[in-house]
C-alpha cells in the first residue's frame, strides 16, 4: 500500500522567506512523485512531478522538490515566497508499475501555506 | 474548452435525494478518476476506471456509483444523499501515472 505524510497543515512565511513544505511517502515500490497546488476556490493544479529521472525536480513559478529515497522524502521549497504562493499544497504519490498497477493517486492531507507581509 | 469539464460546479440538494455529478474529457485519456475533498482530508478516491468496461472501487466507494458511458464520460451518483456526502468532487484522467488533469470541482451540500 501507498501512503504519503504531510507534516504541518498550516505553514506561515513572510513574504521572502523560504517556503518549505515536508512530504513523506510510504511506498512498496518505486513511487511517481507529485506536487498539486489548489488556489482559493480553483482545481489541483500541477507543480512537478518525480518520474525516476532527475531526483531534483524543478516546477512551475520557482517551486522545486528533491527526491530522497533514504529519507522516503520529497520536500517542496521555493527559495523566497510570494504573496501569490498563498494556496494550499497537496503531496501525492502513485504506483510506478505499468502491467497490472492500479495506477491510483494517493494524496496527503495537504499543507494550507500563508505568506505573511 | 476546458480539458476535463464537471457538471454542475455547485449543487445544493435534500437529504435522500438522487443526484448525478457528470465529467467530460478532452484528454483521449482512457484512466478516469472521482475524487472528494473534505478540510483536513485531502482528496480521497472514490471510483476510477481504466477503460469503459473496467470499473473499479476506491477507498471510500459506499454511498456513491459510477458509470463510464463512453471513454470520455465518466459519472458519478449518489443514489440517496446524506449530509456527510457534502464535500468537494474531483475527476481527474490520467496518462499511465505521468499525470493527472482535474477538473475544476463540484461543491455540493447536502442539506
Amino acid at each position: 500500500a501507498q501512503s504519503v505524510t504531510q507534516l504541518g497543515s498550516h505553514v506561515s512565511v513572510s513574504e521572502g522567506a523560504l517556503v518549505l513544505l515536508r512530504c513523506n511517502y510510504s511506498s512498496s515500490v518505486p513511487p511517481y512523485l507529485f506536487w498539486y497546488v489548489q488556489y482559493p476556490n480553483q482545481g489541483l493544479q500541477l507543480l512537478l512531478k518525480y518520474t525516476s529521472a532527475a531526483t531534483l525536480v524543478k516546477g512551475i513559478n520557482g517551486f522545486e522538490a528533491e527526491f530522497k529515497k533514504s529519507e522516503t522524502s520529497f520536500h517542496l521549497t521555493k527559495p523566497s515566497a510570494h504573496m501569490s504562493d498563498a494556496a494550499e499544497y497537496f503531496c501525492a504519490v502513485s504506483d510506478r508499475r505499468y502491467g497490472g498497477a492500479t495506477n491510483k493517486l494517493i494524496f496527503g492531507t495537504g499543507t494550507l501555506l500563508a505568506v505573511q507581509p | 474548452d476546458a480539458d476535463v469539464t464537471q457538471t454542475p460546479r455547485n449543487r445544493i440538494t435534500k437529504t435522500g435525494k438522487r443526484i448525478m455529478l457528470e465529467c467530460s474529457q478532452t484528454k483521449g485519456h482512457d484512466r478516469m478518476y472521482w475524487y472528494r475533498q473534505d478540510p483536513g482530508l485531502g482528496l480521497r478516491l472514490i471510483y476510477y476506471s481504466f477503460d469503459v468496461k473496467d470499473i473499479n472501487k476506491g477507498e471510500i466507494s459506499d454511498g456513491y456509483s459510477v458509470s463510464r458511458q463512453a471513454q470520455a464520460k465518466f459519472s458519478l451518483s449518489l443514489e440517496s444523499a446524506i449530509p456527510n456526502q457534502t464535500a468537494l468532487y474531483f475527476c481527474a484522467t490520467s496518462d499511465l501515472g505521468r499525470g493527472y488533469t482535474f477538473g475544476s470541482g463540484t461543491r455540493l451540500t447536502v442539506v
